[in-house]
């Protein structure tokens, strides 16, 4: 029952630009900070963006993140072969105390 | 470096009790929520609920019910245990970590598959 929104996939050459949406309300993106999730098939997912635009050290600076009004998004910059995978965004969600709610994901395809 | 490991059983039949086991290696309780996310096959993550190092739980509305996640501070371990279980709960189980005042989830658990099937 995700209550964030994103694109089913998206796909790209080596070298491009891949932006994913995330789509939700004034009760989690509208009113609190995005959190963006990389993961790889049979893995656990690996922090890549927090407080929106944040990237934890170690993760590579092709990745950014913004967010405006009740929607986020990420980018990865000059697309590389390691960057398939799935995408979740995150977020707090007010509408119940510490509910936190996930994105449907994004599988990034890269051709 | 604080490790998290999670064991639990692995298959179930419906109507039967989940449980597992996270441990925390390394590291304390103290600051933290500690949570189990899962991803059923073919879907996303879904959050479950979390407890701090004080007790106090949040949980999912929609498995409220069932859930019931606590905390054994000697051993420095956290379990879930989701009762009444249908083929709607076959996923892979993440422990996690995060700081009380921050939202991201910094550290996780391997995973444990847990299927449900008669």
């Amino acid at each position: 029952q995700s209550v964030l929104t994103q694109p089913p996939s998206a796909s790209g050459t080596p070298g491009q630009r891949v932006t994913i949406s995330c789509s939700g309300s004034s009760s989690n993106i509208g009113s609190n900070t995005v959190i963006w999730y990389q993961q790889f098939p049979g893995t656990a997912p690996r922090l890549l963006i927090f407080d929106s635009t944040q990237l934890p050290s170690g993760v590579p600076d092709r990745f950014s993140g913004s967010k405006s009004g009740t929607s986020a998004s990420l980018a990865i910059s000059g697309l590389q072969s390691e960057d398939e995978a799935d995408y979740f965004c995150a977020a707090r969600d007010d509408s119940l105390t510490g509910l936190y709610v996930f994105g449907t994901g994004t599988k990034v395809t890269v051709l | 470096q604080v490790q998290l490991q999670q064991w639990g059983a692995g298959l179930l039949k419906p109507s039967e009790t989940l449980s597992l086991t996270c441990a925390v290696y390394g590291g304390s309780f103290k600051n933290y929520y500690w949570s189990w996310i899962r991803r059923p096959p073919g879907k996303g993550l879904e959050w479950i609920g979390e407890i701090n190092h004080s007790g106090s739980t949040n949980y999912n509305p929609s498995l409220t019910s069932r859930l019931t996640i606590s905390l054994d501070t000697p051993r420095n371990q956290i379990s879930l245990k989701l009762r009444s279980v249908t083929a709607a709960d076959t996923a892979v189980y993440y422990c996690a970590r995060r700081l009380l005042w921050f939202s991201q989830y910094d550290l996780w658990g391997q995973g444990t598959l847990v299927t449900v099937s008669s």
